[in-house]
């Protein structure tokens, strides 16, 4: 069956260390996006990609990097310059760059600082 | 800038009709976009309106006026599994990625 699978679905991280979030879709997709979410609060851009080998800033950037060397995988590294980077981690992907009409999430990773 | 403003939570009982509304600032606007979250999961997509009017499927409609800058989402014959939070979300020409509004949580009583 097609899909998007993010790993793992709960990660534990020392202050001070990177860790990376894997993103994998099989579904042919352009697109991929990555979103943070907080308890009770909406989702939040952090990084999206329309093609291979590029990929833009959203809203809260600063503190995530992003690669996207196949169009299948988009992994996002949480590095120790964010300060605050316990929280839902949710990755998308979409048919269309030109037009986003529908995007298609993982399960999501939780992400807890200890 | 882009920003979509909803109600922060809904209460309403099984069987009612209830209607989520979102109100958004954002320039070259390609259309309004649905999505539905239970607790601990993925968002998944409920509907999209690209031109001015009602979509319905099944249970859900949706609405949107551009000129109002406004949209909702109207769910009819309630039942307790349609108690999530709601998200409506939009892009525009300058950046192809969804940008969401704060979500509302719905809550349905018996």
């Amino acid at each position: 069956d097609g899909g998007i699978t993010q790993s793992p679905k709960y990660l534990f991280r020392k202050e001070g260390q990177n860790v990376t979030l894997s993103c994998e879709q099989n579904l042919n997709h352009d697109a991929m996006y990555w979103y943070r979410q907080d308890p009770g609060q909406g989702l939040r851009l952090i990084y999206y990609s329309q093609i291979v080998n590029d990929f833009q800033k959203g809203d809260i950037a600063e503190g995530y990097s992003v690669s996207r060397e196949k169009k299948e995988s988009f992994p996002l590294t949480v590095t120790s310059a964010q300060k605050n980077p316990t929280a839902f981690y949710l990755c998308a992907s979409s048919i269309s760059r030109t037009e986003n009409t529908e995007a298609f999430f993982g399960q999501g990773t939780r992400l807890t600082v200890v | 800038g882009q920003s979509l403003e909803q109600p922060s939570e809904v209460t309403a009982v099984e069987g009612a009709i209830v209607q989520i509304n979102c109100t958004y600032q954002t320039s070259g606007f390609y259309g309004l976009s649905w999505y539905q979250q239970h607790d601990g999961g993925a968002p998944t997509f409920l509907s999209y309106n690209a031109l001015d009017g009602l979509e319905e499927t099944g249970r859900f409609s949706s609405f949107l006026s551009r000129s109002d800058s406004y949209g909702y989402l109207l769910l009819q014959e309630l039942q307790m599994k349609d108690s999530a939070s709601y998200f409506c979300a939009g892009c525009n020409t300058g950046r192809r990625a969804l940008t969401f509004g704060s979500g509302t949580r719905l809550q349905v009583q018996p």
